[in-house]
């Protein structure tokens, strides 16, 4: 069974640039779901992808958008960098009404 | 003020020391969850209680629904359970993605 997996690991961008990142949830999940963890901070959820479909949305500006796959892998995207954007970012699958989620280890996001 | 509160924030026990971690919230929940992460920032879930106590291992997670509070307990700690335990809650409506999480509790079990 292949678990959750991210990339890229580590990313450095430079304030109004955009990012793409990317999630492959484990096998047999349906559900996607983004959070943003700020240094000492617990993780914030951004939006939940179902079937290709947002699912939820936290509390996040339009610039950050989402796309779920067929396969039903999924990216973040951020445009217009910012400074307060720095963060690790979490994807996490699960299947639809079952819990838990399972966490990818992350992509850390520096911006400069 | 947060809706999941944790503590305490950090935490630094003797191996062998019993430890417990303590979440409270203010929302109404559907479940609540304990999760692990380590330095490298991978997340990995060890419980998810609605009600009553669950045990696995070394570890036990507890939670009062009336009170709205909840505890991890690690027993006989070991150098490996250091990392930083999150407590999250999934409110009762929404989307199941929609979880609250707290701060978290950086553990160090020293040797």
């Amino acid at each position: 069974e292949t678990g959750v997996t991210q990339s890229p690991t580590h990313l450095i961008k430079t304030r109004g640039q955009q990012v793409t990142l990317r999630c492959s949830s484990q096998s047999g999940h349906n559900t996607v779901s983004w959070y943003q963890q700020a240094l000492g901070q617990g993780p914030q959820f951004i939006f939940q992808y179902y079937r290709e479909e947002e699912n939820g949305r936290g509390n996040f500006p339009p610039r950050f958008s989402g796309l779920q796959f067929p396969n039903y892998s999924s990216e973040l995207n951020v445009n217009a960098l910012e400074l307060d954007d720095s963060a690790l970012y979490l994807c996490a699958s699960s299947l639809a009404g079952h819990q838990p989620q399972h966490f990818g280890d992350g992509t850390r996001l520096s911006i400069l | 003020k947060n809706e999941v509160e944790q503590s305490p924030q950090n935490l630094t026990a003797q191996e062998g020391e019993f430890i417990t971690i303590n979440c409270s919230y203010s929302v109404g929940i559907s479940a609540l969850h304990w999760l692990q992460q380590h330095p490298g920032g991978g997340i990995v879930s060890l419980f998810m209680l609605s009600s009553g106590k669950k045990k696995h291992g070394r570890l036990i997670a507890t939670i009062n629904i009336q009170e709205k509070h909840s505890s991890l307990h690690i027993t006989a700690s070991h150098p490996r359970d250091s990392a930083v335990y999150i407590c999250a809650v999934r409110s009762g409506g929404g989307s199941q993605g929609n979880l609250i999480f707290g701060k978290g509790t950086k553990l160090s079990v020293k040797p």
